[in-house]
């Protein structure tokens, strides 16, 4: 079975600093897809970015990057010069073919300061 | 209208009420899908629909009953629920049944049993 672990269940974050979300995973199979949704208080998952198994580069996605570490299973989400907005839950998610469905993290909740 | 619509929004019911949760996609999607949502607990699966079909249902008690009458519309028939039910249920859907991205969520339904 696919498990997703994020150890962060808050996170607090200046506006306009960078904040660092962990992410870290397990699985068997050799290509999987990686994802991060942000779930604002309206409810709604939002898609942020998307990192493949077999990709070489990090994903970037405007303000957002994964930094993927496949041999430690990790994709960290990484929020570059945060805004007010980015508060909201953020959930860590796999693809894989033998699961065929998105199996979710626990999730973190982000605040952003002034 | 666009993306994936959720009604009612927000649901009061009864443990001996019959209701149901409406979810209708716009997309051209082919597979639906209804997660749950409890506090600090990752999504929970519960039932996947692909061109109409229930292609999968992960051990979800009978008071749940879904139905998809077409690739658009799907349905979550709630009767003799627990208190333990209450959660958000969120529906989404995607290109496919497999399709590793393109997933779009509804805003959910925030169910309440008392």
């Amino acid at each position: 079975a696919q498990k997703i672990t994020q150890t962060q269940p808050g996170m607090f974050v200046q506006e306009k600093e960078a904040v660092t979300l962990d992410c870290t995973y397990d699985t068997s199979d050799q290509s999987y897809g990686l994802f991060w949704y942000k779930q604002p208080s309206s409810g709604e998952m939002i898609f942020l970015i998307y990192q493949g198994s077999y990709d070489e580069q990090n994903a970037t996605e405007g303000r957002y990057s994964l930094n993927f570490q496949k041999a430690r299973k990790s994709a960290n989400l990484v929020i570059s010069a945060s805004q007010l907005g980015d508060s909201a839950m953020y959930f860590c998610a796999t693809y894989t073919g033998t699961a065929s469905k998105l199996t979710f993290g626990t999730g973190t909740r982000l605040q952003v300061t002034l | 209208e666009t993306g994936v619509t959720q009604t009612p929004r927000h649901l009061v019911m009864g443990m001996t009420n019959k209701k149901s949760l409406k979810c209708e996609q716009h997309l051209g999607h082919n597979a639906m899908y209804w997660y749950k949502q409890s506090a600090k607990k990752p999504l929970e699966l519960m039932f996947v629909y692909s061109l109409e079909e229930r292609v999968e249902n992960n051990s979800v008690p009978s008071r749940f009953s879904p139905e998809c009458p077409n690739s658009s519309h799907l349905f979550l028939h709630l009767h003799t629920l627990q208190p333990e039910d209450s959660a958000l249920y969120l529906c989404a859907s995607s290109p496919v049944r497999g399709a590793s991205y393109g997933y779009t969520f509804g805003s959910g339904t925030r169910l309440t049993v008392v």
